[in-house]
């Protein structure tokens, strides 16, 4: 069963807009989120964090805020620019998961598009 | 410059024959994951590695089969018991420890014909 939920598999913004991409998850030993942007044939690349004692963490252009009694998290880019349309992924992992060795899990992923 | 390296970039095969995916990292990382995406599908957890000499399997194990002899190296062989092997394989390591993230190679596209 997937745990980490991308329910919008598309979205699309104006260029100098705000982007807002979802993610909720279900397993609440989960303690650490992130998410990776990816291009088509290329490995994801890392993007920001957030740990479950925090509740926002900003750098640049993006931040992440996490709402752990409603199991969601959100990225907002500002300004969102054509450079940042790419696949988004929500991923999570904790250290009470067991049999995990701490990998993450991943949401299907959102695709964004940035227009001019 | 320190990465994560895999081959072939893409690779054809056979229906019924195996096959092997290299992954090498140099980031001294001692643990390594294998993943598969599909279309319209997010990243799922095939084998990983915390330690030299061990393994364990993730949520999409079947048909396939690990290695981990050396730190640097996590090749992923993919067998012909693996019945949609057609997939996108990522190869991801990490230093030990609980969070942090993790650092991808940039994927081995792997076509059945």
């Amino acid at each position: 069963d997937q745990q980490v939920k991308q329910n919008s598999p598309s979205l699309s913004v104006q260029e100098g807009r705000i982007s807002i991409l979802n993610c909720d998850y279900t397993n609440s030993m989960f303690d650490y989120f992130l998410w990776y942007k990816k291009y088509p044939a290329e490995g994801p690349t890392f993007l920001i964090s957030i740990s479950s004692i925090k509740d926002k963490n900003e750098d640049g252009r993006f931040t992440v805020f996490l709402n752990k009694s409603a199991k969601h998290l959100s990225l907002h880019i500002v300004p969102s620019q054509p450079g940042d349309s790419a696949v988004y992924f929500c991923a999570a992992s904790g250290v009470g998961v067991l049999n995990s060795g701490y990998a993450l899990n991943f949401g299907k992923g959102t695709s964004l598009l940035v227009t001019p | 410059d320190g990465g994560i390296t895999q081959s072939p970039k893409y690779l054809f095969r056979k229906e019924g024959q195996n096959v092997t995916l290299s992954c090498e990292q140099n980031l001294n990382h001692d643990a390594m994951y294998w993943y598969r995406q599909d279309p319209g599908q997010g990243l799922r957890l095939i084998y990983y590695s915390q330690i030299v000499n061990d393994f364990q399997k993730g949520d999409i194990a079947e048909g396939y089969s690990v290695s981990r002899e050396k730190k640097e190296s996590f090749p992923l062989t993919v067998t012909s018991a693996q019945k949609n092997p057609t997939a996108f394989y990522l190869c991801a390591s990490r230093n030990q420890g609980a969070g942090g993230e993790l650092f991808f190679g940039e994927g081995s596209r792997l076509t059945v014909l």
